[in-house]
């Protein structure tokens, strides 16, 4: 198993510019969701998502789409790069909320 | 609102020591509590997952406890090594809130000198 997967690992965009960070796993996980990460701030839930079909938001949401076509990937969108979006980003993904949590390895996003 | 706390922030240890991180957290009504680490640029790595109904939970040299009625877990790690040298972090699901979401403690950062 690949486990959870995220690319790119690097990223560096213009403010105003729009991108997508991938993120899959092949566990057969149903609970997908992203974080960032941030000095001071720890992590925080940006969207999660229960199953193929089914997302939300979470607590810091602002700025970020998401969907979840398949069981397998769950891509997370900018729409318009700015400054306060540089961070690092990670996917989680579980069984079910009560369930272990893995993580991708994460991508580090700066925007200019 | 469900908050986690780990202290201290940072912990300088002798190699082969035998050490203790805290993990506390205000609402008693978890489900689970989950020990991370992260290594510097790196994910998290998950290490052990105590459920609200065990009091330990064991994995190499790593021993994770869990007390729910005085919010806190710790987490034991026997002989440590250089190699373990990392940020360890602790977090509980919310119940109230987002499903899926993990609320983390901002961890503790960990250095083993040889």
């Amino acid at each position: 198993n690949a486990g959870v997967t995220q690319t790119p690992k690097f990223q560096v965009l213009k403010t105003g510019q729009s991108m997508t960070l991938q993120c899959a796993q092949d566990m057969n996980h149903e609970y997908m969701s992203w974080y960032r990460q941030d000095p001071g701030m720890g992590l925080r839930l940006i969207h999660y998502s229960v199953g193929a079909g089914i997302t939300d938001q979470g607590e810091v949401p602002n700025g970020y789409n998401v969907s979840r076509s398949t069981t397998e990937d769950f891509p997370l969108r900018l729409l318009s790069a700015a400054p306060s979006q540089t961070s690092v980003y990670f996917c989680a993904s579980s069984y079910g909320w009560s369930y272990e949590q893995y993580f991708g390895p994460g991508t580090r996003l700066t925007v200019t | 609102k469900q908050e986690v706390t780990q202290i201290p922030a940072a912990l300088s240890v002798p190699e082969g020591e035998n050490l203790v991180l805290n993990c506390s957290f205000t609402d008693s009504a978890i489900y689970n509590l989950q020990w991370f680490r992260q290594d510097p640029g790196k994910g998290l790595t998950s290490l052990l997952l105590i459920q609200s109904s065990q009091r330990e939970q064991t994995s190499g040299r790593l021993n994770a406890s869990l007390d729910k009625s005085s919010g806190r877990s710790t987490l034991y790690i026997a002989a440590s090594q250089p190699g373990d040298s990392a940020t360890y972090l602790c977090a509980v699901p919310n119940y109230g809130g987002s499903q899926g979401n993990l609320i983390f403690g901002k961890g503790t950062k960990l250095s083993v000198k040889p």
